[in-house]
């Protein structure tokens, strides 16, 4: 495995329903992150996580649930979401130098549909 | 006024065109200026980036800069249909209070044959 790799890459849930999404990175990069990316909207940037510790929640409802085990593995924990948070959500990694970490590799994203 | 704005498309051209894509800015902190590539179904990927003024170069893509007139622009030469995708640019503040990317909404391209 290279790159950034996300599972499962199509996921259909009910507002009820409890699901996880899942990234590693074999890279070696030091910092991982979450994005929204919606239809005709920029990519939002959900979550920050640098060297396992979470520096940045963009205002992120709490029916999302971010979790860094390791420098190497990201979750995304889903709960009781709304139709309104379909999207294609992304995990990026990039490696912070002298405060810096202005390039970022994607995984190819996760389709989440939510009934 | 938007931060940043990207004209979404869809831009078709046929196969060997010079296509021209472009970002206009607000924010005149943005110190590095980005192109992603987003092929259907995947992640962006980092295209060109550069954080002068100026002109960079990569084999048939150029990225233009005019920091004066907050105005970025990718020239893809000789366009191939391998070449469809939505592309997006993306600029980069580093700060002491947290770095901070902003993408563009993306503009979606077709080469066709």
């Amino acid at each position: 495995e290279t790159g950034v790799t996300q599972t499962p890459r199509h996921l259909v849930m009910g507002m009820t329903n409890k699901k996880s999404l899942k990234c590693e990175q074999h890279l070696g990069h030091n910092a991982m992150y979450w994005y929204k990316q919606s239809a005709k909207k920029p990519l939002e940037l959900m979550f920050v996580y640098n060297f396992k510790e979470q520096t940045e929640n963009n205002s992120v409802p709490s029916r999302f649930s971010p979790e860094c085990p390791n420098s190497s593995h990201l979750f995304l924990h889903l709960h009781t979401l709304q139709p309104e948070d379909s999207a294609l959500y992304l995990c990026a990694s990039s490696q912070v130098s002298g405060g810096a970490s202005e390039k970022l590799f994607f995984g190819s994203g996760t389709q989440l549909s939510v009934l | 006024q938007k931060e940043v704005e990207q004209d979404p498309g869809p831009l078709s051209v046929p196969e060997g065109a010079i296509v021209s894509l472009n970002c206009t800015y607000s924010n005149s902190a943005f110190q590095y200026f980005m192109w992603y590539r987003q092929y259907s179904r995947k992640g962006p990927e980092l295209l060109m980036y550069t954080y002068s003024s100026g002109n960079k170069e990569d084999g048939r893509f150029t990225a233009q800069v005019d920091k004066s007139s907050k105005y970025i622009s990718l020239f893809i030469r000789d366009s191939q249909p391998s070449d469809s995708a939505t592309y997006l640019c993306a600029f980069y503040i580093l700060t002491g209070g947290g770095n901070k990317l902003t993408f563009g909404t993306g503009t979606q391209l077709k080469v066709e044959l």
